[in-house]
């Protein structure tokens, strides 16, 4: 079965910074691309960014190009989010999500989902 | 970045109702889109891929279409368990995004 759990959120004062990982499990971790999306309390989906299976290319959304750093160890089978600078607008749910793989091709959607950390910002 | 426009915001169905969400792409996406539902309190699950190819174990009530820039997700036949949110979601460029959702209610 597949499994995605984060872990390390939490309350954190404006402008410190916080390391979010995300364990894996049930399938093979290091052939897959991985993301993080995040959902601030009541609104919608955002996408901060992915990794691919040997960190040689990880993309972000741009606005979050400068604060957060994604990473990844293939060995603890983990995902890993640094978030640097923190504001009262990063206060969300922080999901990870696994990239979608039929076999033959990987797409860009994620096809299964960690439950989610919460993570408030506030002093 | 490519918007994404997603309509209704909110609406509310019968039982065994038919409905229907859009999304709107500000640019062609070339059927790179995707369809989630969340129920409340829990992760997005991937319904629909690839615009109208069905994720395994997905009823298959749900069924999206499109082209170009605009895309539909359909619900045929409404259920208890299909109360939820939708959003809809484009992979044909970076920065991945996200319609703003849709909240599906039982009338």
């Amino acid at each position: 079965e597949v499994k995605l759990v984060e872990s390390g959120g939490g309350l954190v004062q404006p402008g410190r910074s916080l390391k979010l990982s995300c364990a894996a499990s049930g399938f093979s971790f290091n052939d897959y691309w991985m993301g993080w999306v995040r959902q601030a309390p009541g609104k919608g989906l955002e996408w901060i960014g992915e990794i691919n299976q040997d960190s040689s290319t990880i993309n972000y959304t741009p606005s979050l190009k400068d604060k957060f750093t994604i990473s990844r160890d293939n060995a603890q089978n983990t995902l890993y989010l640094q978030m640097s600078k923190l504001g009262s607008e990063d206060t969300a749910i922080y999901y990870c999500a696994r990239d979608y793989y039929d076999g033959t091709y990987y797409y860009w959607y994620f096809d299964f989902w960690g439950p989610g950390t919460m993570v408030t910002v506030s002093s | 970045d490519i918007q994404m426009t997603q309509s209704p915001a909110s609406l509310s169905a019968s039982l065994g109702e038919t409905v229907s969400i859009e999304c709107l792409a500000s640019e062609g996406i070339s059927n790179d889109l995707a369809w989630y539902q969340q129920k409340s309190g829990k992760s997005p699950q991937l319904l629909i891929y690839a615009a109208s190819r069905l994720q395994d174990g997905v009823p298959s009530r749900f069924s999206g279409s499109g082209s170009g820039t605009r895309y539909s997700l359909k619900i045929s036949g409404m259920q208890p368990e299909d109360e939820a949110d939708y959003f809809c979601q484009q992979s044909y460029k970076y920065p991945l995004t996200f319609g703003s959702g849709t909240k599906l209610e039982i009338k």
